[in-house]
C-alpha cells in the first residue's frame, strides 16, 4: 500500500461545477498535511496547508479526517484556470515528505 | 527574490556520462530538498539538507546519486555513470520554517534526457 494515495482522476467537470479530491495516509503519526497544484511541465507550488479545524481559501476548502486518515480538497465555481494536477502532501515527520501521484483535473467551458 | 534557481533547465547526455545538476534556493531559508519526478513513480524525496547538513538521504536510489551543499546558497545533485533510467525531472525546493507548516518553494527542475 502506498503511504500516500489519491484518484488519479482525470476529472472533466463544467465551469461553475464544485468538485472534491480524496488523499488518504497510511502513516497515523503524519503531522502535517497540505495540497500543491501542478501545472503541466510546471513545478509544484503550495496551493493550501491542511489544518485539523479545517480551513478555507476563497473557492477552496481544505479538511482534515486523522480518525480516517484522509484529507479532502473542495473546489467551488471551477475556473478554466483551475485545469492541474493537485498532489497531496503528507509530513511524516522532520520534513519527510511524502507526495501523492496527483488527481488531473480538467475544466471544460 | 528570484526563488529557487536550477540548471542546466534541460540536459540530454549519454549512458555513462557525468551529469551534474546545480540549485540556489530562496536566500535565508534552511532546508533544501532535492526530488525527481517520473510518470511512473510521481514525485520523490531523494535527499534534504538543513544548514547545509545532509539530513535524510534513504531515497537516493544508489550510489550513483551523490548530492552536496557547500555551503548556503549552492547545492549539487551529480549522478555518474548516468543511465536511461534517471531520465526525468529533477526539482529543488527550499523552505524556510515557519510555525509547524513547512511550505516548500521548489524551482523550475531540470528535465534529464539520458540515452
Amino acid at each position: 500500500r502506498k503511504e500516500v494515495e489519491q484518484d488519479p482522476g482525470p476529472f472533466n467537470v463544467p465551469e461553475g461545477a464544485t468538485v472534491a479530491f480524496n488523499c488518504t495516509y497510511s502513516n497515523s503519526a503524519s503531522q502535517s498535511f497540505f495540497w500543491y497544484r501542478q501545472d503541466c511541465r510546471k513545478e509544484p507550488k503550495l496551493l493550501m496547508s491542511v489544518y485539523s479545524s479545517g480551513n478555507e481559501d476563497g473557492r477552496f476548502t481544505a479538511q482534515l479526517n486523522r480518525a480516517s486518515q484522509y484529507i479532502s480538497l473542495l473546489i467551488r465555481d471551477s475556473k478554466l484556470s483551475d485545469s492541474a494536477t493537485y498532489l497531496c502532501v503528507v509530513n511524516t515527520g522532520g520534513f519527510k515528505t511524502i507526495f501523492g501521484a496527483g488527481t488531473r483535473l480538467f475544466v471544460k467551458a | 527574490d528570484a526563488g529557487v534557481i536550477q540548471s542546466p533547465r534541460h540536459e540530454v547526455t549519454e549512458m555513462g556520462q557525468e551529469v551534474t545538476l546545480r540549485c540556489k534556493p530562496i536566500s535565508g531559508h534552511d532546508y533544501l530538498f532535492w526530488y525527481r519526478q517520473t510518470m511512473m513513480r510521481g514525485l520523490e524525496l531523494l535527499i534534504y539538507f538543513n544548514n547545509n547538513v545532509p539530513i535524510d538521504d534513504s531515497g537516493m536510489p544508489e550510489d550513483r546519486f551523490s548530492a552536496k551543499m557547500p555551503n548556503a546558497s549552492f547545492s549539487t545533485l551529480k549522478i555518474q555513470p548516468s543511465e536511461p533510467r534517471d531520465s526525468a525531472v529533477y526539482f529543488c525546493a527550499s523552505s524556510p520554517i515557519i510555525r509547524r507548516q513547512e511550505t516548500q518553494y521548489f524551482g523550475p527542475g531540470t528535465r534529464l534526457l539520458v540515452l
